[in-house]
């Protein structure tokens, strides 16, 4: 069965303490890996979408690496606003649905 | 804005009533997914179309869960005799398959309250 698990499941950090979150998954056939931001109330935002082992994708100060096994967010000096939910998604390549954790809620502290 | 919309924003009912909620796609986009959500979880997949074709059902949904796609545009999601475990975000995203790319974009979400 596909399954997504992230860690930690919240993580405090202080403004400029760099850090990373982890989605470990198991899928049938990986179409992709995807990295949402979702703030309280709100709809996820689209962050990131690693397609192979090996890749990786930087946006402002966060950076996204894939491997066989498990997926990397990394968050470099972070500030305040970026504490939010980050969720990690999978597409099956056979049913093509996307299969999620359950997130790792982020609080940098100023 | 041509972002995904959801409608309404926040639902309040009494158990044992019917719902309904639409959801508008971004325009190009041929795959609709519509997701439940509880506090401290993941978007739970419900059911997905691709134009007006719904090919998968979640099977954790029970028979007063229904959605339609008419004509491959918006989407409804209607809930029949509303229990107090139904209180959830309902969130609609859509995709475009067939690019290579299969980023998925969500709505702001529809807020549901059974009381």
């Amino acid at each position: 069965e596909d399954q997504v698990t992230q860690s930690p499941e919240a993580l405090r950090l202080q403004e400029g303490e760099s850090s990373s979150l982890n989605c470990s998954y198991t899928v049938s056939g990986l179409r992709g890996l995807f990295w949402y931001r979702q703030d309280p109330g709100k709809g996820p935002e689209f962050l990131f979408t690693l397609y192979s082992a090996g890749e990786e994708k930087e946006k402002e100060r966060l950076k996204a690496t894939l491997t066989k096994k498990e997926s990397f967010l990394h968050i470099t000096a972070p500030k305040p606003e970026d504490s939010a939910t980050y969720l990690c998604a999978v597409l099956n390549s056979g049913t093509y649905k996307y299969i999620f954790g359950t997130g790792t809620r982020l609080k940098v502290l100023a | 804005d041509t972002g995904v919309s959801q409608d309404p924003r926040h639902k309040i009912t009494k158990r044992g009533q019917n719902v309904t909620f639409r959801c508008d796609p971004i325009s190009e986009h041929n795959r609709l997914y519509w997701y439940r959500q509880t506090l401290g979880q993941g978007p739970e997949f419900l059911t997905y179309f691709q134009n007006e074709a719904q090919l998968e059902k979640s099977r954790l949904l029970s028979d007063r869960f229904s959605a339609e796609r008419p004509k491959g545009s918006f989407s409804t999601l209607e809930i029949q005799r509303t229990e107090q475990g139904d209180s959830a975000m309902y969130l609609c995203a859509s995709s475009l398959l067939g690019q290579g790319n299969y980023e998925q974009y969500f709505g702001p979400g529809t807020r549901l309250t059974v009381t």
